[in-house]
């Protein structure tokens, strides 16, 4: 079974306007970390937001904040304000217990239109 | 805080090659070190991880290996490329709960 999710393989948003990126996972273990990354066309990783398993808060980080529902297992991410440069690839990444490893989703390819 | 390099950027290799990437970190000590391969268009596979010179953990089955000569240093070789080796190859290292990665190698076997 897949540990991540990303339903949305593609999607489109207009400038200025926010966007969420869909992810839900699958662990049994009560103990884990989820995190977002953006890999623009230049194929670098840039880590965006992390979110424990523990946190009694919704992750925020400027621009980028995650909504986490544990009951559903999901942890959208939500980008406000869009801009041009937000276009890029999105992946979702979990890591169980207390390793290192990381999981991660097919990932979504974010297109903001001017 | 860390900062991963990983060189060549770009490397083309023909069949039956070898190969050999270098991933260097620094402003850390004794990190976790992963190798990752992406496929185009596709997520990342973890290829291995390392969490100490000469600790070298396989995740998949495959003609690649790793090696850890020293503490910042992660090397991921072949004695033989096959067509399917082709891809980008990613270094990334540990810093607190977060995977932080290196700019990546692009190869491509002919």
């Amino acid at each position: 079974a897949q540990k991540i999710t990303q339903t949305q393989p593609g999607m489109f948003v207009q400038e200025k306007e926010a966007v969420t990126l869909d992810c839900t996972y699958d662990t049994s273990d009560p103990s884990y970390g989820l995190f977002w990354y953006k890999q623009p066309s230049s194929g670098e990783m840039i880590f965006l937001i992390y979110q424990g398993s523990y946190d009694q808060q919704n992750a925020t980080e400027g621009r980028y904040s995650l909504n986490f529902q544990k009951a559903r297992k999901s942890a959208n991410l939500v980008i406000s304000a869009s801009q041009l440069g937000d276009s890029a690839m999105y992946f979702c990444a979990m890591r169980e217990g207390g390793g290192n490893k990381l999981v991660f989703g097919a990932g979504t390819i974010l297109r903001v239109k001017s | 805080s860390q900062t991963i390099h990983q060189w060549p950027a770009t490397l083309v290799q023909p069949v039956g090659s070898p190969l050999s990437l270098e991933c260097t970190v620094e402003g850390t000590s004794n990190p976790n070190l992963y190798w990752y391969r992406q496929a185009a268009g596709r997520g990342l596979q973890l290829l291995f991880y390392s969490v100490g010179i000469g600790q070298i953990s396989s995740e998949v089955p495959q003609n690649l290996s790793a090696s850890r000569p020293q503490d910042r240093q992660f090397i991921l070789s072949s004695k033989k490329l096959l067509l399917s080796d082709s891809g980008f190859y990613l270094c990334a290292g540990t810093e607190g709960k977060t995977q932080y990665f290196g700019p990546g190698t692009r190869l491509l076997v002919l």
